[in-house]
């Protein structure tokens, strides 16, 4: 089966611009989850949705990051206006009830300069 | 709230000798334990998760790793390092009834020939 799928992998951006990040999932999981790692400290929690609801949005920055996941199917995740601490690595995950099932893409890669 | 500690931030063996990477975790009530691995230029790759059942658990790559409950680590071993191995290594823990991976700040492994 097709994994997590991840694009861009890589974006570079200035400072103020948009970027919109995207995730396609596991066909058929309905928990999708988004983290990031900031440069040299730990992979962070940002959301989780089930479906196109967002479960838990605990872990967003603040109100510049934007996630949807329109019809429960592949999810976005929206920086407007990006800001150079939000350089890093984005990561989404999907996984089915069984929580050994959490599969990672292979993340995008965010540089604001 | 969780927290995972992984002690040390850069492991240099070389080729063929063994190795332990360490991973503490702080939680109040019972989690799952997971190590992820990323090679170079890839996404996050599960080596092996600790559910329930038997405390030593094997991986995939010749990886396995022991839960100890009364000291609350997941120390990652390898008896015979490759250089194939090199690579960063995360330590994880979640909750078992949440939502959310606590990652640790990695390990990177870097395999001497």
């Amino acid at each position: 089966e097709a994994g997590v799928t991840q694009f861009p992998s890589h974006s570079v951006i200035e400072k103020g611009q948009t970027v919109t990040l995207r995730c396609d999932p596991i066909s058929g999981h309905d928990n999708l989850y988004w983290y990031r790692r900031v440069m040299g400290k730990e992979i962070k929690f940002l959301l989780h949705f089930v479906k196109e609801s967002k479960q838990d949005e605990s872990g967003m920055p603040n109100n510049r990051f934007l996630a949807e996941r329109t019809g429960g199917t592949y999810s976005t995740l929206k920086v407007q206006p990006a800001e150079l601490e939000d350089s890093g690595v984005y990561f989404c995950a999907s996984s089915d009830r069984d929580r050994g099932g959490y599969t990672f893409g292979s993340g995008t890669r965010l540089t604001v300069v | 709230a969780q927290s995972v500690t992984q002690l040390d931030s850069q492991v240099p063996v070389f080729e063929e000798a063994p190795v332990e990477l360490r991973c503490n975790y702080s939680s109040s009530v019972s989690v799952y334990l997971f190590w992820y691995v990323q090679y170079p230029n890839q996404g996050l790759q599960l080596l092996l998760k600790y559910l329930s059942g038997s405390t030593l658990v094997k991986g995939i790559n010749g990886f396995e790793a022991e839960f100890n409950k009364s000291q609350t680590s997941f120390h990652l071993r390898k008896p015979s390092v490759h250089i194939s191995d090199t690579a960063e290594y995360f330590c994880a823990v979640i909750q078992r009834t949440g939502n959310q991976f606590y990652f640790g700040t990695g390990t990177s492994l870097t395999v001497i020939p």
